[in-house]
């Protein structure tokens, strides 16, 4: 289970707040993402990036944001744009830019919203 | 964009008896086809994962056949057992792309 961390693990934020999830690996892999996890939707993308200083927009990146200023790092940021955040996060990374490459996922964050 | 649909979204079988997942992916230049398991309260790992070249791949009691006419994927799990149990995904990638687009997931349950 060793090589991508997710924290924290649970995530408490007020409405009208940002909050920002942080991702770690130490895998070398060039490519990281971030999902969503909602009962009964899978898996959704919300944003990736395949190299350091570049990425791109998933399919629901509205109301998020992230930065790749190092390989090892993907924070995400929920702001306060993100109508419904209560959710599970998923933070993976694959070794290569390619989309065939196994995804290795942390453990999560769940945020909810009070 | 491109659409990943995968049937049941809940699946119940009889310890011993053999399990089917079934997905149908939208964009016909998808190439690379993984399956990950979710276990209550873990992370999604990867289980098994099939690329066009081929039509089927085995691996001891899990096997998934890929039908790329009629563009949908299958996962089989056969002598299921208790640790069977489990959230299963399928995904569809065009491999240059860098996004897997995931299905909705089916929740399997194995009844003793």
């Amino acid at each position: 289970d060793g090589g991508i961390t997710q924290s924290p693990k649970y995530l408490f934020r007020k409405e009208g707040q940002n909050v920002t999830l942080s991702c770690e690996q130490n895998l070398n892999h060039d490519a990281m993402y971030w999902y969503r996890q909602d009962p009964g939707q899978g898996l959704r993308l919300i944003y990736y990036s395949q190299i350091v200083n570049d990425f791109q927009k998933g399919d629901i990146a509205e109301g998020y944001s992230v930065s790749r200023e190092k390989k090892e790092s993907f924070p995400l940021t929920v702001t306060s744009a993100q109508k419904n955040p209560t959710a599970f996060y998923l933070c993976a990374s694959s070794i290569g830019d390619r989309g065939n490459n196994e995804q290795f996922f942390g453990p999560g964050t769940r945020l909810t919203v009070l | 964009g491109e659409n990943v649909e995968q049937h049941p979204s809940t699946l119940s079988v009889q310890e011993g008896d053999s399990a089917v997942i079934k997905c149908t992916y939208s964009d016909s230049a998808s190439n690379y086809f993984p399956w990950y398991k979710q276990e209550l309260g873990k992370r999604p790992q990867l289980i098994i994962d099939i690329r066009s070249n081929v039509g089927e791949k085995k691996d001891q009691r899990i096997a998934v056949t890929l039908n790329k006419t009629a563009k949908h994927f299958s996962l089989h799990i056969t002598e299921t057992q208790p640790e069977d149990s489990a959230v299963y995904f399928c995904a569809a990638s065009k491999g240059s792309a860098s996004k897997i687009i995931f299905g909705s997931g089916t929740r399997l349950s194995i009844r003793p």
